[in-house]
């Protein structure tokens, strides 16, 4: 197994322009984590699903965010009319069992830069 | 609410020194504990965790960490820092699964 991947690696767009980004967790892997790292900053928590279901969503996620993983495999997370403020690193995570103490396997991220 | 605090931002110390970097959460029961690391262009690599038991957790890369319920502290220690420890090293907590990570500090080595 490859580890967690994401696409793309690096993301420049418009103010205003839609982006979507891809996860591919650890197969067999039931949870998936969307964070958002800013320069500067810890990684700060979007959302998780457990399979298919998202099952918490933080504040941070506005109504312009919506995440999928409509199979319970990849995740996809889409910016819509992305916004200056919007530049960061997106850093998806897997992982088992959904237990708290588990470790969560990072991608390498997707850095997102909005002109 | 629960938050993590890396007091340090920046720490530099030389090659074959012991290092020290300190965390404090806040959270009334003892969370799950981590410390990941984060080199350029990397993802973020656990290098240990914490979650009952022992209180003195040995990790990767010659890497521990002691949980102190009295403080509310998980620092991590190195007796021998090496240069390919420059990076950026976050604390974080969990009590439901999702991680509250601390603002990082960056480690710098001299030679």
């Amino acid at each position: 197994d490859t580890g967690v991947s994401q696409d793309p690696r690096h993301k420049i767009t418009k103010r205003g322009q839609n982006v979507t980004f891809r996860c591919d967790p650890i197969s067999e892997h039931n949870r998936l984590y969307w964070y958002r790292q800013t320069l500067g900053q810890g990684p700060e928590f979007l959302t998780y699903f457990q399979n298919e279901a998202q099952l918490e969503k933080s504040r941070l996620l506005s109504d312009r965010f919506s995440a999928e993983r409509p199979k319970g495999s990849f995740s996809t997370l889409e910016i819509q009319r992305t916004e200056q403020g919007d530049s960061a690193m997106y850093l998806c995570a897997s992982t088992g069992m959904g237990r708290a103490y588990n470790e969560q396997f990072f991608g390498p991220g997707t850095r997102l830069t909005v002109l | 609410a629960q938050s993590v605090t890396q007091p340090d931002i920046h720490i530099t110390v030389s090659e074959g020194a012991s290092l020290e970097l300190r965390c404090n959460y806040s959270y009334g029961a003892t969370p799950y504990l981590f410390w990941y690391v984060q080199s350029p262009g990397q993802g973020l690599q656990l290098l240990l965790k914490y979650f009952s038991g022992d209180t003195l957790v040995q990790g990767i890369k010659g890497f521990e960490a002691e949980f102190k319920r009295s403080q509310s502290s998980f620092n991590l220690r190195k007796p021998s820092v090496h240069w390919s420890d420059a990076a950026e090293y976050f604390c974080a907590s969990s009590n439901t699964g999702k991680l509250i990570f601390g603002q990082g500090t960056t480690l710098q080595v001299k030679p």
